[in-house]
């Protein structure tokens, strides 16, 4: 079935960029998604991107996409403490009901 | 805006009770689904919902059933708790359409715990 790996953890100091990486392995992937996830909360769209596109930029998020190695990046720019989160990773398929198949989720912290 | 509600928020169980956890979702979503989160594999789905009166099998289906008998209402039930099922459950809705109207929306999540 379809598998998509993160790295668990990332700790980035305040102002600084973090880049978040993504590898998947469904070839028939139509759109890849990144997820933010607060302490105690179910998780948010932040961004997606289809997968015909290699980049996409919106305010301080630029995704990344390598089509042909399967690789999906997330960079946050002019890192925040808010930005302190885990970030999933996740594919969608060519199967009905929209299902998502997801990473393990990045851990990052934001030193001051 | 209430969105997508989980009731229970916390529960603890013992081996072989069982449960059922409730998600309701204001929003006329056709699809809804039952996550699985555990540290370090992400989410999971265990049942997803096409629409009302349909269920299907997720990634990880054993031990768990599902009813979606209302269109806002999806349940997830436990004939049998295991201490494996413990885990941080989430709800999520979605319609089909544009990837912006295709996102999922999620529940805050309820925590179960057995014992």
């Amino acid at each position: 079935g379809e598998d998509v790996e993160q790295s668990l953890f990332l700790s980035v100091r305040e102002g600084d960029s973090s880049v978040i990486n993504c590898t998947y392995t469904d070839s028939s992937s139509t759109y890849l998604y990144w997820y933010k996830q607060e302490p105690g909360a179910g998780l948010q769209l932040l961004t997606y991107i289809f997968s015909n596109m290699d980049m996409k930029q919106d305010q301080r998020l630029t995704v990344l996409l390598n089509k042909k190695d399967k690789h999906l990046s997330l960079r946050i720019a002019d890192t925040q403490t808010g930005d302190s989160a885990i970030y999933f990773c996740a594919e969608k398929g060519t199967a009905a009901g929209n299902k998502l198949t997801f990473g393990g989720g990045t851990r990052v912290l934001v030193k001051p | 805006n209430a969105g997508v509600t989980q009731t229970p928020k916390f529960r603890v169980l013992k081996t072989g009770q069982s449960m059922t956890l409730l998600c309701a979702q204001d929003m006329n979503h056709e699809y809804m689904y039952w996550y699985r989160q555990d540290p370090g594999m992400g989410l999971r789905l265990i049942h997803y919902s096409v629409g009302e009166g349909t269920t299907a099998k997720g990634e990880v289906p054993d031990g768990y059933n599902v009813s979606r008998l209302k269109k806002q209402n999806f349940l997830l039930g436990l004939e049998s708790a295991a201490p494996s099922q413990t885990s941080v459950y989430f709800c999520a809705s979605s319609s089909p359409g544009q990837p912006t109207t295709e996102k999922l929306f999620f529940g805050s999540g309820t925590q179960l715990s057995v014992l």
